[in-house]
């Protein structure tokens, strides 16, 4: 039972335009989102999150937006940089029932094309 | 300075053999965490601690018990390894209650191989 789904294996952008990568999530009891980074050979590292509360959360060139009638979110990167080549993981905690427990998708890798 | 450390980072052995990760965090976290990612990418939460206490512990076979003996250790050992075990192992770590705003901070993993 996949709770959070990346249906994108793979995206391929050029350097300076945007990145738009998706999430769509199926437990409503889901209260926060996060986005992880990870290089090969290194473990995943945060990047930005957003509570349910809100529908957007900006820092720097990276902007993650949640549609919760449609449980999905998404990650801006505008404009996207070689350096931002990684596989990319949505995860969403529900931390009233679960504490902090992350559910993972399973990743969309990210080329930024010179 | 590794804020969370395990090791090996790399480790091949055969079935039915017995073998330990061991993970350490300096940052002064109360929250420890192991994570299973398979052969299809899939992170899947396999335990967590706080402060040394057991709070998640989901599916997981009891071949594979961890042991906290403080906040900043939460080692993993695995009895009788089968093929299917092969994944690669993060271990992680967040302040308590907080994990949602910040997220954890992740080990570099271990790949595990049994052949």
């Amino acid at each position: 039972d996949q709770q959070v789904k990346q249906n994108s294996p793979s995206l391929s952008v050029q350097e300076g335009r945007i990145s738009i990568l998706n999430c769509d999530y199926t437990n409503s009891m889901f209260d926060y989102f996060l986005w992880y980074k990870k290089y090969p050979a290194e473990g995943p590292t945060f990047l930005i999150s957003i509570s349910s509360i809100k529908d957007k959360n900006e820092d720097g060139r990276f902007t993650v937006f949640l549609n919760k009638s449609a449980k999905h979110l998404s990650l801006h990167i505008v404009p996207s940089q070689p350096g931002d080549s990684a596989v990319y993981f949505c995860a969403a905690s529900a931390r009233r029932s679960s504490g902090d427990k992350l559910t993972f998708g399973t990743g969309t890798r990210l080329a930024v094309r010179p | 300075d590794t804020a969370v450390s395990q090791t090996p980072k790399y480790l091949v052995t055969q079935m039915g053999n017995d073998k330990s990760i061991k993970c350490e965090q300096n940052l002064g976290h109360d929250t420890m965490y192991w994570y299973k990612q398979d052969s299809k990418k899939f992170l899947k939460i396999m335990f967590s601690y706080n402060n040394k206490e057991l709070i998640i512990n989901e599916t997981v076979p009891n071949r594979f018990s961890p042991k906290s003996p403080d906040k900043a250790h939460l080692n993993l050992h695995i009895n009788s390894l089968e093929l299917g075990d092969s994944a690669v192992y993060f271990c992680a770590s967040s302040p308590r209650n907080v994990a949602a705003n910040y997220g954890y901070t992740f080990g570099s993993g271990t790949r595990l191989t049994v052949v």
